[in-house]
Order: C-alpha cells, then structure tokens, then sequence
C-alpha cells in the first residue's frame, strides 16, 4: 500500500525566510504533483514532476523529484505572506498516474 | 465559462437519505475523479472513470455509486448516507495522455446528520 508522508504538517515562516517542504513516499513511482489550497478553496495545480531529477519552478517555489530516495521537495525562497496556504504532494499509481494519493498536506503561514 | 462545476456547494441531509453530488466538465476531458477531504488525511480518491460508461474504485469507494453515461458529467451518489460520509467533496478532471494533472472542481461540503 502506497503511503505519502509530508513533513512539516505545519510551518510557520517569517517573510524574506527559506524553507522546504518535504514529501516522501513508500513505493515507485515516477509521478509526483503538488498542489496549493486556500482555505475553503479548491485545489490549484502548481508542479507536475514526471521523472527522476525533474526540477520546476515557479516564482518563489522550487519543486525537485528523486525517485531513488522517494523524495520529493518544495523549496520556498524568501517567503512571503501570499503564499500562506496548505501545500499538498499527491504520488500518481496505475495507468497514467491516474489514482492519486495524498499527503495530509503542509499548512504554511507566512508572518511579516 | 467552461472549467468544472459541483453541485450543490452545500449539502445537508440525514442519516439513511440517498444523497446525489453532481459534476460538470466543459473541457472534454477523458478522465474525471471524485475525492473526499477530511482533517488530516488529505484528499482519498473515491473512484475514477477514464470515459463514458467506464469506471473504476478508488481508495474509499464502499458507500458510493457512480456513473459516467455522458463525457461531461460524474455524478457521486451515497445510497444511504452516514454520518461518517461528512465531509468536502472534490471532483476533478484531466484530459488523456501521459503528463498532464488534474483539474479539481469547487467542492461540496456535505454534513450528514
């Protein structure tokens, strides 16, 4: 059974900060999103990582794959306040890495 | 405007009522998913359909019926609701093919009483 485990569930940040995110998962898999959510809001994509040292960016956030170590990191630089948000990783299984799993998702608040 | 619809956004209902969520796509995607989101497990996928007239499970599909006779739409029916169904429901999309991610509708927070 596949397990996907973020750590910080919570971060509270002060702006200007560094920061990483992390998500580690139990089994193979080459598939690796993270998504952002705003409080009572829906889910907005923000990186999709479809191989071994897949690294993206966007902005202030940096997203990286390791697929040996089942790792997966979002990095924040200078943090600042708008993007306090929950952060979740989802690992992709079967056909297309259709049949997402989550992590429980990393609460971030971002204070001036 | 296109995108992805849910309704109703907010559900009351009671203990052994069957309760149906609705969800609306205007993008032709192939693939369209139901999740539910409680405190501290993230989202669980629920079940999924890949076209029309095909669907499958998902991690927590016990207590949920979907159907797909349409591309556009995905119904979520709880036959007789409980308690433990209270929760935020998500529906998404994608569309075919290998790298894109899923697209998640506005949600439908459903209390069951």
């Amino acid at each position: 059974e596949l397990k996907v485990e973020q750590n910080p569930l919570f971060l509270s940040m002060r702006e200007e900060k560094n920061y990483t995110i992390y998500c580690n998962y139990s089994t193979t898999s080459d598939r690796l999103y993270w998504y952002r959510q705003d409080p009572g809001k829906s889910l907005e994509s923000l990186f999709v990582l479809l191989s071994n040292g897949a690294v993206k960016q966007e902005g202030r956030l940096m997203a990286s794959l390791d697929t040996k170590a089942r790792l997966s990191t979002l990095h924040i630089t200078a943090a600042v306040h708008d993007l306090s948000a929950t952060y979740f990783c989802a690992v992709g299984r079967g056909r297309y890495g259709n049949k997402l799993v989550f992590g429980a998702g990393t609460i971030l608040r971002v204070k001036s | 405007d296109a995108g992805i619809t849910q309704s109703p956004r907010y559900k009351i209902t009671e203990t052994g009522r069957q309760v149906t969520l609705m969800c609306h796509q205007t993008w032709s995607h192939s693939y369209m998913f139901w999740y539910r989101q409680d405190l501290g497990h993230g989202l669980r996928l629920i079940y999924y359909s890949a076209a029309a007239d095909i669907t499958d499970k998902g991690e927590v599909p016990d207590g949920y019926v979907v159907s797909r006779s349409k591309t556009e739409n995905f119904p979520l029916t709880l036959e007789s609701a409980t308690r433990s169904q209270t929760s935020v429901y998500f529906c998404a999309s994608r569309p075919g093919g290998d790298t894109d991610t899923q697209y998640f509708g506005p949600g439908t927070r459903l209390t069951v009483l």
